[in-house]
């Protein structure tokens, strides 16, 4: 069974920073890229960002282009999302994301976590 | 990065058919047969109900399907049913390893 595992959200000031982790299991972490996506309360979901199996390529949303770094560690199954400079507009709830089928992004996620929630005060 | 446009709600009674569209551009949705639609209820996280336009996963009831023409892709549900009632999400492959979502649909069950 596919399972992925988010944690530290949080609340942050404004301009503060904040690592998100997801670990995941029932599958070969490896073997796939992986994306984060978020949804602001009441809203739509919005990509965020994604990265190739290998960890070596690296997508970003213009949104959060320069302040988001996305990175995983294949040995611990764990997908990271470090968020710097946040602003009132990052507040949403966080999800990883298995992407389908293959080891760069080209596929939609088939298979979600529950979300971590980040709330930005002002 | 431009969000995919949805309806922002659609209804129906039970036994019926509705259609949720999800319009795009000649770059996303048009581009490619790459669109996936989430079914989410509300506090749960997105389900993938229908993948690379048409595919249904295992265990999503024939029920659901997915079409393109164009620039835009369409989700179909017939025979209605309450436990449809939920939020729908399209998302589209962009290009250069990046995705779309769509804005969103609210489908209530009348």
């Amino acid at each position: 069974e596919v399972q992925l595992l988010e944690s530290g959200g949080g609340l942050v000031q404004r301009g503060g920073s904040l690592r998100l982790s997801c670990v995941v299991s029932g599958f070969t972490f490896r073997h796939y890229a992986m994306t984060w996506v978020r949804q602001a309360p009441g809203k739509g979901l919005e990509w965020v960002s994604a990265i190739s199996g290998g960890g070596g390529s690296t997508y970003y949303a213009n949104s959060v282009k320069g302040r988001f770094i996305i990175s995983r560690d294949n040995s611990k199954d764990t997908l990271y999302l470090q968020m710097n400079s946040l602003r009132a507009e990052d507040t949403a709830l966080y999800y990883c994301a298995k992407d389908g089928k293959y080891s760069d992004p080209t596929i939609p996620p088939d298979y979600w976590g529950q979300g971590t929630l980040v709330t930005v005060s002002s | 990065q431009s969000a995919l446009t949805q309806p922002a709600s659609v209804s129906g009674s039970p036994g019926q058919s509705i259609t949720i569209s999800c319009t795009g551009a000649n770059s996303d949705v048009g581009a490619y047969n790459l669109v996936s639609w989430y079914q989410q209820y509300p506090g749960k996280a997105p389900k993938l109900i229908i993948f690379e336009g048409s595919q249904r996963p295992s265990g999503v009831s024939d029920r659901f399907s997915g079409s393109k023409s164009g620039n835009t892709a369409s989700l179909t549900i017939s025979g209605l049913q309450a436990e449809d009632e939920a939020d729908y999400h399209c998302c589209s492959y962009a290009g250069s390893s990046t995705y779309v979502f769509g804005t969103g649909t609210k489908v209530t069950v009348l």
